[in-house]
């Protein structure tokens, strides 16, 4: 059975940091990369970060670049986001979701997602 | 930055009734590069179509997509009672990486 199991989340207040966990299990890790995507409470989805099979390619949202960094580690099927300096509007569910690359190309959809985990932001 | 547009907010049915939801993209796309995703309370999102019609593994075929440069469609031919969600069309490439459209509510009337 696939999964990807989010860990991490909680309440930090503003300024602070926090480090996701991503670990995935029933497919093989290392041929699929692993993006972010966080929900604020009753919203839309936002994409966060994405890092590819062997951690050559890594990209982030616009507006998250220097303040969240994302890496991974193939051997333990875990990939990890670091957020720093976080702020309200960083409160959300963070998801990690998976999406297939072959030698050619990474297909342009998520095909599976974890559950997710809230992080809150708050003083 | 690509912008998707999901129509209606909104959409009240009944079980066994047809629903069609849109999403416009504010520049025409590859249609390879459209998805669909499904969302109910609580949940993660769960893939429902890639590349604007092909339904994902294991989605029942009541669900269809269509659609080609900036309009898309998803429709869903006589409503069950679990596919009252949440759906997201998404667009991928540019920057960001991802695009997620606001979502279209079905909900039960």
């Amino acid at each position: 059975e696939v999964q990807l199991v989010e860990f991490g989340g909680g309440l930090v207040k503003p300024g602070g940091s926090l480090r996701l966990s991503c670990t995935g299990s029933g497919f093989t890790f290392s041929s699929y990369a692993i993006n972010w995507v966080r929900q604020s409470p009753g919203k839309g989805l936002e994409w966060v970060s994405s890092i590819s099979p062997s951690s050559s390619y890594i990209y982030y949202a616009d507006s998250l670049v220097g303040r969240f960094t994302t890496s991974r580690d193939n051997s333990m099927n875990s990939v990890f986001l670091q957020m720093s300096s976080l702020r309200a509007e960083d409160t959300a569910v963070y998801y990690c979701a998976k999406r297939y690359c072959n030698s050619d190309r990474c297909y342009p959809y998520l095909d599976f997602w974890g559950q997710g985990t809230l992080v809150t932001v708050s003083s | 930055e690509i912008v998707l547009t999901q129509s209606p907010g909104t959409l009240s049915l009944s079980p066994g009734e047809r629903a069609t939801l849109s999403c416009k993209t504010s520049q025409s796309l590859d249609s390879s590069y459209l998805a669909w995703y499904q969302q109910k309370p609580g949940r993660a999102p769960r893939l429902l179509i890639h590349g604007a019609s092909t339904r994902a593994s294991g989605i029942p075929d009541r669900f269809s997509g269509s659609g080609s440069a900036t309009d898309f469609t998803l429709t869903i031919s006589r409503l069950e009672p679990e596919d009252f969600a949440v759906y997201f069309c998404q667009h991928y490439g540019g920057s960001p990486l991802f695009t997620f459209g606001p979502g279209t509510k079905v909900d039960i009337k």
